[in-house]
Parts: C-alpha cells; structure tokens; sequence
C-alpha cells in the first residue's frame, strides 16, 4: 500500500460525458502527478501540482483538467470523452518535485464506450 | 522531447535464468529511475541512479547508468516468478519536474 488513495477504481461511461477522478496523496505529501498509462503510449505525464498550484503540465489534452485543493487531495476532469480516452489514470504524490521518491496509487481504470 | 526505448518489449524466461533488460535515450538524464508495476497496481520504485557509470545492487538486481547519462540497464540473477511483472524505467532531465517513462519491458518468469 503506497498510501495514495485513488477513487473510484473502475469506471465505465459513453463517449460524450464527463468523469471526474479523485486522489488523496500520501499523509505529508505537498506534490500530487496524474499520468496516464495506455498499451500503445505507455506512462504518460499529464500534470503536476505543488500546495496546490500548477507546477508542470504535459501532454494534457484541452478536454482535461485537474486542480489540486488546499486539503491537498486532487481530482482530474474528462470531458467530452472519446474511445481514445479508455486507459488507467494514476494519481501520485512525493514530498516535493522531482528528486524525491514518488507514490503510485492503484489506478483508475476507465473505460468510454 | 526526451525518448526512452526500452527493449526487449517482452521476455519470457524459466526460473534460475539471468536476464537484462535495457533503457536508452539519445537525451541526457539527470536521473534515471526503475520501476517494477504488477498487474492491478501502480509502479514501484526500485532505484534511482543519478552518476554516469553507477551501479547499485538491489539482492539480485543490479542496475546501471552510462558513463553518459543516456541509457541504463536491469540484470536479474537467477530469476524467480516472483520478479514477473513489467519494468520501467523513467528519467528526469535537469531541472525539469517531469518524468519520463519508457513503454516497459514485459517480463514473465515460469516455475
């Protein structure tokens, strides 16, 4: 157990709608990182957050945004949602940047059929 | 933007084998990160090599970082089934926040 809680863990929903993922990171942990991982593309940074500001952004698509709160925990919304969309979400944490060990949670696994 | 390749893609090997599996850029990494990911969870942190030409022992893994900074590898002795899942190695380039990830190596061990 990393200690980063991610919810829900499997989400299935149609092209066209919106999901909202949520992480809570490890206790202490001022950087939360969403990647995305799919069988073609691999791990994919998407955004990163410090204390609740943007810290670093990568191949996020506009449709995708994220915002971490002042208790830390962070969500990621996807809207307009394609196939494309269909792969595992992770959410992670470390103490600071980059550096410092960082935690994976288990994933969200969404599915846009 | 910084690659990683990391080969082979997939390995399938019996227990007691010794294996390597490889990460090469033609970027410069700062640092260089291995993670192991097990099906229905998220990677793990193995080792982070940062000097050109290190290598550090985990028991019987032995990682190491080129004298350039631009490519690693992964050596498991004597494989056991316990060590199947996929490897992943990731870089971090200087001052960047960002890590980069490789599409992973594959790896099954059989009884």
């Amino acid at each position: 157990d990393s200690g980063v809680t991610q919810t829900p863990k499997h989400l299935i929903t149609a092209t066209g709608q919106r999901v909202t993922l949520r992480c809570s990171p490890r206790s202490g942990d001022l950087s939360v990182y969403w990647y995305q991982q799919s069988l073609d593309q691999g791990l994919q940074f998407l955004i990163q957050y410090y204390n609740g500001e943007e810290r670093a952004k990568g191949n996020i698509l506009e449709r995708f945004s994220a915002q971490q709160f002042p208790d830390l925990h962070s969500e990621l919304n996807l809207s307009s949602l394609e196939l494309g969309d269909s792969a595992l979400y992770f959410c992670a944490s470390s103490v600071g940047g980059i550096g410092n060990t960082i935690y994976f949670g288990e994933g969200s696994w969404l599915t846009v059929v | 933007t910084q690659l990683l390749e990391q080969s082979p893609q997939f390995l399938s090997i019996q227990e007691g084998e010794n294996l390597t599996v490889y990460c090469n850029s033609s970027s410069v990494f700062s640092s260089l990160q291995w993670y192991r990911q097990e099906p229905g969870e998220g990677p793990v942190l193995l080792v982070t090599v940062v000097t050109g030409g290190e290598v550090k022992k985990l028991k019987r893994l032995t990682f190491q970082f080129g004298d350039a900074r631009k490519d690693s590898s992964l050596h498991i002795t004597a494989a056991q089934p316990g060590d199947t899942g996929l490897y992943l190695c990731a870089g971090a380039g200087a001052g960047s926040y960002q890590l980069t990830f490789g599409k992973g190596t594959k790896l099954s061990v059989i009884p």
